[in-house]
C-alpha cells in the first residue's frame, strides 16, 4: 500500500490563526481525501482533493474557510482557516490505492492533532 | 445519500470470546465495505474488506458477512485478544468513484 506522510503530527494554535497541513504520497494516486474526526468521534469527509482543479467540499465544508492545494498526484495540503475551538480536530488525509493488488482500498496518513485555544 | 448505522457503540468482552460488531447501510447501490480499526492516537487501519458479490470473506481471526437483501454487513473477531482492544469502524461506499460513507463505530475492549 501506499506510504503516506502527513505533518505537523500536531499544533497548538491561536484562534484567529490559520494552519497547513502536508500530505505526500510515496506513490502517484488518482484520488487524494481529507478527513476530519473530532474527539471521540467518526470521520467525516471534508473533501475530494483533484489534481489540477478546486477540491470538492461536502456539506457543511466550504473553500473558505479549508482550502486545499494538490498540484501533482502525489502532494496535497489542507489549510484550516481563521481557527477557532471547535476546529480542534484530528484532520487525516487519505488516499485510494487503485493499483490492481488493492483495487479501491483507503488508506489513511497519521493525522495531524490540532487544538485550538 | 449513503446512511451507515453501527451497532452497539461500546463492546466488552472477555479474552478468548467472540464479538460482533453489526452496520446497516441505506443506498442498495452500495458495493464496497471496509472495516477499519482505530487504536488509541494512531491512524485507522484497514482490516478487512468485502464487496457485494461475495458473502463472506475470512483473514484468520477476523471475518465479514454481507446480507444485500437486508443491508447489512457484520465484522467478527473469534478468540478475542488484549490488543484487538480498539474502536472499529465499517463504511459503505458505491461505486468507483463513490466515497465512503463511516458508521459512528464500536469501542472494543477485551478483558484479561
Amino acid at each position: 500500500s501506499a506510504v503516506i506522510s502527513q505533518k505537523p503530527s500536531r499544533d497548538i494554535c491561536q484562534r484567529g490563526t490559520s494552519l497547513t497541513i502536508q500530505c505526500q504520497v510515496d506513490s502517484q494516486v488518482t484520488m487524494m481525501f481529507w478527513y476530519r474526526q473530532q474527539p471521540g468521534q467518526s470521520l467525516t469527509l471534508i473533501a475530494t482533493a483533484n489534481q489540477g482543479s478546486e477540491a470538492t467540499y461536502e456539506s457543511g465544508f466550504v473553500i473558505d474557510k479549508f482550502p486545499i492545494s494538490r498540484p501533482n498526484l502525489t502532494f496535497s495540503t489542507l489549510t484550516v482557516s481563521n481557527m477557532s475551538p471547535e476546529d480542534s480536530s484530528i484532520y487525516l488525509c487519505s488516499v485510494e490505492d487503485q493499483t490492481f493488488a488493492t483495487n479501491e482500498k483507503l488508506f489513511f496518513g497519521s493525522g495531524t492533532q490540532l487544538s485550538v485555544l | 445519500g449513503e446512511n451507515v448505522e453501527q451497532h452497539p457503540s461500546t463492546l466488552s468482552v472477555q479474552e478468548g470470546d467472540s464479538a460482533v460488531i453489526k452496520c446497516t447501510y441505506s443506498d442498495s447501490a452500495s458495493n464496497y465495505f471496509p472495516w477499519y480499526k482505530q487504536e488509541l492516537g494512531k491512524r485507522p487501519q484497514l482490516i478487512i474488506d468485502i464487496r457485494s458479490n461475495v458473502g463472506e470473506k475470512k483473514d484468520q481471526r477476523i471475518a465479514v458477512t454481507l446480507n444485500k437483501t437486508a443491508k447489512h454487513f457484520s465484522l467478527h473477531i473469534t478468540e478475542t485478544q488484549p490488543e484487538d482492544s480498539a474502536v472499529y469502524f465499517c463504511a459503505a461506499k458505491r461505486g468507483s468513484w463513490g466515497k465512503l460513507q463511516f458508521g459512528a463505530g464500536t469501542q472494543v475492549v477485551v478483558t484479561p
